[in-house]
């Protein structure tokens, strides 16, 4: 079975810039999830759809965030503008089950 | 105050050792309890789930959680420098699907 896919793997902007991140998730599962990881801590959820609808979105950031899953397959997620803050890995998940999410590698975001 | 609290080590064992990971919570409504283990550079990946309080066994892993105490560990028997990696606890109310994560400990297993 593959895994969940995501690109690119890492990417250098600087602060004001967008950029956006791509997820594929396992065939099949409902439910995405983006989450963001900050060196040093566990991954916070960004944002949950089940198919193509947001389930929860509660910490996204909405001035500067934003996300979408077209057809209930794929996913991206933008920034826009990228702050310094910013810098972390962003991990797209992907589940049958809430508690067995599968996570994909992760692109590791740096804002200079 | 955070919900879910967790040491974030490093935590250094030589192969072979009992390790015992932990984190403490704040939230009672957490029902279920999950360990994610995280390699460098790669994403978590699910190694136990209990919603009960007790042990669950999977092989070198024991999963306990102590829900009167809001207290629930991890225990590797007969670590190998493969589990040298950072080991995340996770939990989630009993309707929600959103889970909420500790930082993570990073264990590190030496020959």
């Amino acid at each position: 079975e593959a895994g969940v896919a995501q690109s690119p793997r890492y990417k250098i902007i600087e602060k004001r810039q967008s950029v956006a991140f791509w997820c594929n998730p396992i065939s099949g599962h409902a439910t995405l999830y983006w989450y963001q990881q900050i060196l040093g801590q566990g991954p916070k959820l960004l944002i949950q759809f089940q198919n193509n609808g947001v389930v929860d979105d509660s910490q996204l950031p909405k001035d500067r965030f934003s996300a979408e899953r077209l057809k209930g397959v794929d996913s991206t997620l933008k920034i826009q503008p990228a702050k310094l803050e910013d810098s972390a890995v962003y991990l797209c998940a992907s589940s049958e089950i809430t508690y067995e999410q599968y996570f994909g590698p992760g692109t590791r975001l740096t804002v200079t | 105050q955070k919900e879910v609290e967790q040491d974030p080590g490093p935590l250094s064992v030589p192969e072979g050792a009992i390790v015992s990971l932990n984190c403490t919570y704040s939230n009672s409504a957490f029902q279920y309890f999950m360990w994610y283990r995280q390699y460098s550079r790669k994403g978590p990946e699910l190694l136990m789930y209990t919603y009960s309080s007790g042990n669950k066994e999977d092989g070198r892993f024991t999963a306990q959680v102590d829900k009167s105490s809001k207290y629930i560990s991890l225990f590797i028997r007969d670590s190998q420098p493969s589990d040298s990696a950072t080991y995340l606890c996770a939990m989630k109310a009993g309707t929600a699907s959103k889970l909420t994560f500790g930082t993570g400990t990073r264990l590190q297993v030496t020959l």
